[in-house]
């Protein structure tokens, strides 16, 4: 199976700051690589697929890089709406999650 | 636009059974896989079973293998989940999502509904 660490667990920081959530495969995914954000009692929504390919209508400053077994999301600005807890998912073989990484205000 | 609603869910025994449900719209459903993804209170999120657009090709997460079967009927624009023999540890929220695109390229689930609560308690 392959595992999915992401790190931190939380973070925090301040509306403006620039973020940056690692994740991290356990063997080699290509490209293979979405992730989601998710806000209490609602279900996770897409941000970015194929590691790099922002979903439509997910705002500009998100990003994500990486390739292999390492990937990064990137807020460029933090705004108050970004607030939440976000998941790194591989779809190279099967489909596993990372444990998540929580953003909280600083 | 895309809806997926699912319904089902509940407080059930140990060792009973439960079938969700997720009922699409929006969207020609015949044309797309499906997923159920989990969600334990205060957890991660874990992938428990996918199924193709024609309900051919089916796989399953090894902690629900044998015991939850995933099914559709595209005449009713409707996903299902059977799971039988609950355990404890079954307890979660369980999500339906949509798998974009046919083969490894829609790996992702780019919608899903709001989730239904199953509590596996005697």
């Amino acid at each position: 199976d392959i595992q999915m660490t992401q790190s931190p667990s939380t973070l925090s920081a301040s509306v403006g700051d620039r973020v940056t959530i690692t994740c991290r495969a356990s063997q080699s995914i290509s490209t293979w690589l979405a992730w989601y954000q998710q806000k209490p009692g609602k279900a996770p929504n897409l941000l970015i697929y194929k590691a790099s390919n922002l979903e439509s209508g997910v705002p500009s400053r998100f990003s994500g890089s990486g390739s292999g077994t390492e990937f990064t999301l990137t807020i460029s600005r933090l705004q108050p709406d970004d607030f939440a807890t976000y998941y790194c998912q591989q779809y190279n073989t099967y489909w596993t999650f990372g444990q998540g990484t929580k953003v909280e205000i600083k | 636009q895309v809806q997926l609603l699912e319904s089902g869910g509940g407080v059930v025994q140990p060792g009973r059974s439960l079938r969700l449900s997720c009922a699409a719209s929006g969207f020609t459903f015949s044309n797309y896989g499906l997923y159920w993804v989990r969600q334990a209170p205060g957890k991660g999120l874990e992938w428990v079973a996918v199924l193709s657009y024609d309900g051919r090709t089916k796989y399953y997460a090894d902690s629900v293998k044998g015991r939850f079967a995933i099914s559709r009927d595209n005449s009713k624009n409707t996903l299902y989940l059977q799971m039988d023999s609950l355990r404890a540890e079954d307890t979660a929220v369980y999500y339906c999502a949509r798998k974009p695109v046919a083969g490894r390229e829609g790996g992702y689930f780019d919608y899903w509904g709001q989730g239904t609560l199953v509590t596996v308690s005697s």
